[in-house]
């Protein structure tokens, strides 16, 4: 099984809205990413978590928090977004062998409207 | 760093028409490279990968690619396309293992009936 689940599949919120994207994978994968996507571009690399530690954060505003409560997820709280934040976000997983990553998995994203 | 291009924003190839989708990359190190193909208002769907090994490689859907080392290349080759091969293709490529994929900038391939 290589599926990477996301939810919700559709979010709308306000400025001023708290929410949270969540990101579930149980193929045993150690390193899990967020990337955020707009129309017709390919995805951008938000954080990736590495044995459920943050190991990169491509200085992602502040408004977006990740989270990795354990090896099996992933989440994105949001607060205070704004409309150019509107975009399709792409939750992914990795396995590790040795230390060494291969293919990422992607799950069918998240399309978030800020309005 | 590693750098990956693209050169065809878009490609349109008639149905059963075989089709390249042109992928290079710039790296000083040994990488691993990938093609992806997305679907409209889908996530990324892994076609293929080189991890080392035979420097032809099939995937899913028909796809094929040869990694080509002295011309930095991973085209993407398929013989005969159908109607539900039309999508955004992504070629990536990551340093020897490192957890960070580099992206092309997509090439969408449109099939004309």
């Amino acid at each position: 099984d290589t599926e990477v689940t996301q939810t919700p599949k559709h979010l709308v919120m306000g400025m001023t809205n708290k929410k949270s994207l969540k990101c579930e994978q149980h193929m045993g994968h150690r390193a899990m990413y967020w990337y955020k996507q707009k129309a017709k571009k390919p995805p951008e690399l938000m954080f990736v978590y590495s044995y459920e530690k943050l190991s990169i954060n491509e200085s992602v505003p502040s408004r977006f928090s990740p989270e990795c409560p354990n090896s099996s997820l992933l989440n994105l709280h949001l607060h205070a977004l704004q409309p150019e934040d509107s975009a399709l976000y792409l939750c992914a997983s990795s396995q590790d062998t040795s230390g060494r990553f291969y293919e990422q998995y992607f799950g069918p994203g998240t399309r978030l409207t800020v309005t | 760093a590693q750098s990956v291009t693209q050169l065809d924003s878009q490609v349109p190839v008639f149905e059963e028409a075989p089709v390249e989708l042109r992928c290079n990359y710039s790296s000083s190190v040994s990488v691993y490279l990938f093609w992806y193909v997305q679907y409209p208002n889908q996530g990324l769907q892994l076609l293929l990968k080189y991890l080392s090994g035979s420097t032809l490689v099939k995937g899913i859907n028909g796809f094929e690619a040869e990694f080509n080392k002295s011309q930095t290349s991973f085209h993407l080759r398929k013989p005969s396309v159908h109607i539900s091969d039309t999508a955004e293709y992504f070629c990536a490529v990551s340093i020897f293992g490192n957890e960070k994929l580099t992206f092309g900038t997509g090439t969408r391939l449109t099939i004309i009936p």
